[in-house]
Formats: C-alpha cells, sequence, structure tokens
C-alpha cells in the first residue's frame, strides 16, 4: 500500500538549475497538492489541483510550476532553482468532496540550492 | 489571510509529565485536523474536530475544538518518549479544498 510516493529523496542544485519533483498517489484521490516546509513556518502551500485538468496557486507559487499529468500524478518544476528555494517539499493527495476529509503525505524531497 | 498560531513552538519534557498545545486564530475554520510528524517522514493526521466544543480522546491524547471553532487545544496525559515529534494543526473551511497549517509545536519528551 504505497500511497503517495515522491522522488527524489534528495537533491542538491547549483543556482540556476531546473528539475522537477515527481509525486504519485494510487488512492484514486481527486485533489494533489505541493507543499514546502522551513523551520518554523510549518507547511505553506505551493500549489494545487482540486480534480485532474486544474491548478489553482496557493501561498507561495513564484519560481514554481506544476502539472497534472493525470489523476494519479502531480509534478512540480523549478524553473531556475534559487538558494530561497532550499527547502523540503511535500506532496499531499485527498479525496475531494468535504472539506475536513485528511490530506495523506509523502516522504518529502530534501532539496538544497548551492 | 487566515492564520494559525500555535504555542509553544518549542515544548521539551520529561517523561511522564502532562502538556498541552494550542492553535488559536482570530478566524472561524468549519472543522480542524491535528497532524503528527515524525523526522524523515511527512505528516500524518491524529484527529479532526467537527463541532463546537467538541472532545475526542486518542488514547493519552486529547484534542478539544473550541466552542466559536477559532481554537482547539491537544493535551498530552503522561507523556512517553513515543510521543516525540512535530504537532501540526490545520483548519479547513467549508467548500474549501485547502486547509491552513499552524506553524507547529515540536514536542521532545525525555525518558
Amino acid at each position: 500500500n504505497a500511497g503517495v510516493t515522491q522522488t527524489p529523496k534528495f537533491q542538491v542544485l547549483k543556482t540556476g538549475q531546473s528539475m522537477t519533483l515527481q509525486c504519485a498517489q494510487d488512492m484514486n484521490h481527486n485533489s494533489m497538492y505541493w507543499y514546502r516546509q522551513d523551520p518554523g513556518m510549518g507547511l505553506r502551500l505551493i500549489y494545487y489541483s482540486a480534480s485532474e485538468g486544474t491548478t489553482d496557486k496557493g501561498e507561495v507559487p513564484n519560481g514554481y510550476n506544476v502539472s497534472r499529468l493525470n489523476k494519479r500524478e502531480f509534478s512540480l518544476r523549478l524553473e531556475s532553482a534559487a538558494p530561497s528555494q532550499t527547502s523540503v517539499y511535500f506532496c499531499a493527495s485527498k479525496r475531494t468532496g468535504a472539506s475536513n476529509q485528511p490530506q495523506h503525505f509523502g516522504d518529502g524531497t530534501r532539496l538544497s540550492i548551492l | 489571510t487566515q492564520l494559525l498560531e500555535q504555542s509553544p513552538q518549542f515544548l521539551s519534557i520529561q517523561e511522564g509529565e502532562n502538556l498541552t498545545v494550542y492553535c488559536n486564530s482570530s478566524s472561524v475554520f468549519s472543522s480542524l485536523q491535528w497532524y503528527r510528524q515524525e523526522p524523515g517522514e511527512g505528516p500524518v493526521l491524529l484527529v479532526t474536530v467537527v463541532t463546537g466544543g467538541e472532545v475526542k480522546k486518542l488514547k493519552r491524547l486529547t484534542f478539544q475544538f473550541g466552542d466559536a471553532r477559532k481554537d482547539s487545544s491537544l493535551h498530552i496525559t503522561a507523556a512517553q518518549p513515543g510521543d516525540t515529534g512535530l504537532y501540526l494543526c490545520a483548519g479547513a473551511n467549508q467548500g474549501a479544498q485547502k486547509l491552513v497549517f499552524g506553524q507547529g509545536t515540536r514536542l521532545t519528551i525525555n525518558p
């Protein structure tokens, strides 16, 4: 029972490089999310996709793009990485429906930008 | 913009002690969730409270939703080292697909 799978688990980039973080869920959830987690700041929403074919900005979207490839997969792209994007990135998914449905999280991608 | 403030941000206590973590907002939420996160892993849902004044118990953990649905608390009785982790509260609004997260409380229980 995999749940939410994120790849890679760790990555080091140089300033200006690009990369795509991958996320896949096997729970047939409609909604998917990308967060970043920095010390003392909890989880901040970058982008989300309420259903296949739709994406919306969250609290901190600048410098990121997303693609909802299909119902299972939601990727996050950094076009030109900056040191301020050093963080731990979490993908989550949930069933659409009641707003109090729980979100299910992957184990994160630890990204360092030098 | 809705905000959730958690206090304390850090708490380190001895095994067997009791503790309370608070999650406060000036905004009303339709429900509130509590998650626990262990190092190297993503957050995992502990409980969802929906009704103002609601109390839910999960073994030694007691969760309460404020009467006005603006705040919540997590009380742990006789804390154990296994309770160590980052505790996050998250508020949900009716019809919205997003959560608002607090900044977290990092709890350490010393043997």
